[in-house]
């Protein structure tokens, strides 16, 4: 059954900061993996997809990478500003079957 | 257009109602979804509407019935629901490739059952 752990649960950076928000997954049988923003009472909103064939892909100042044989993934976000404020989700994705991950709450600090 | 919609964004029932949350997309996607989510916690998958074709996660109560009346329109159809279904309700939809298939997600209607 796969499982997708997110670290951490929470976490409070300065603004101005880069920061790794880390995905792990336990089964590396995966067609692709998706990382979201949810304001609070929101909808998600895509972030980056990483095909099971790609390393890592790029929007601006997030880079999302993928290592499918060691079930992880990480979201790299350079020079954090107060509106990056979010709950950040990763997802699985084989078969229409889209796991989650619990999410990191993120605080950026002005 | 790359948007999803969802109504009502806000929602109120009786444990006795009837009521139905719509969902609707113009991008052409041929996958739509159903998400529960619970404060705090992540969705949780309900139905996926594949190509006119419905999968449903066993977990979930006969008392949500959803409904696709074409490849722009799912419906979530409402009826005898337990204060524990109070909830946000997601739709999403993506382009039904193995590979390539990022999920577009709705605002949410907000669902709270007295």
């Amino acid at each position: 059954k796969q499982e997708v752990t997110q670290i951490p649960a929470a976490l409070s950076v300065p603004e101005g900061e880069n920061l790794v928000l880390n995905c792990s997954f336990t089964d590396s049988a995966i067609y692709n993996l998706q990382w979201f923003r949810q304001d609070p009472g929101k909808g998600l909103t895509s972030l980056l997809l990483i095909q099971s064939s790609q390393r890592e892909q790029t929007s601006g100042r997030l880079n999302a990478s993928l290592d499918k044989s060691s079930g992880r993934s990480t979201l790299y976000i350079a020079a954090s500003q107060p509106g990056d404020s979010a709950t950040y989700l990763c997802a699985v994705n084989r078969d229409d079957k889209i796991i989650f991950g619990k999410g990191t709450r993120l605080h950026i600090l002005p | 257009d790359t948007e999803v919609t969802q109504t009502p964004k806000h929602l109120v029932m009786g444990m006795t109602n009837k009521k139905s949350l719509k969902c609707e997309q113009h991008m052409g996607h041929r996958a739509m979804y159903w998400y529960k989510q619970k404060a705090k916690k992540p969705p949780e998958l309900m139905f996926v509407y594949s190509y006119e074709k419905l999968s449903i996660n066993e977990s979930v109560p006969s008392r949500f019935s959803p409904e696709c009346p074409n490849s722009s329109l799912l419906n979530l159809h409402l009826h005898a629901l337990q204060p524990e279904d109070s909830a946000l309700y997601l739709c999403a939809s993506s382009r039904p490739s193995a590979s390539y298939n990022e999920q577009f997600f709705g605002p949410g209607t907000r669902l709270t059952v007295l």
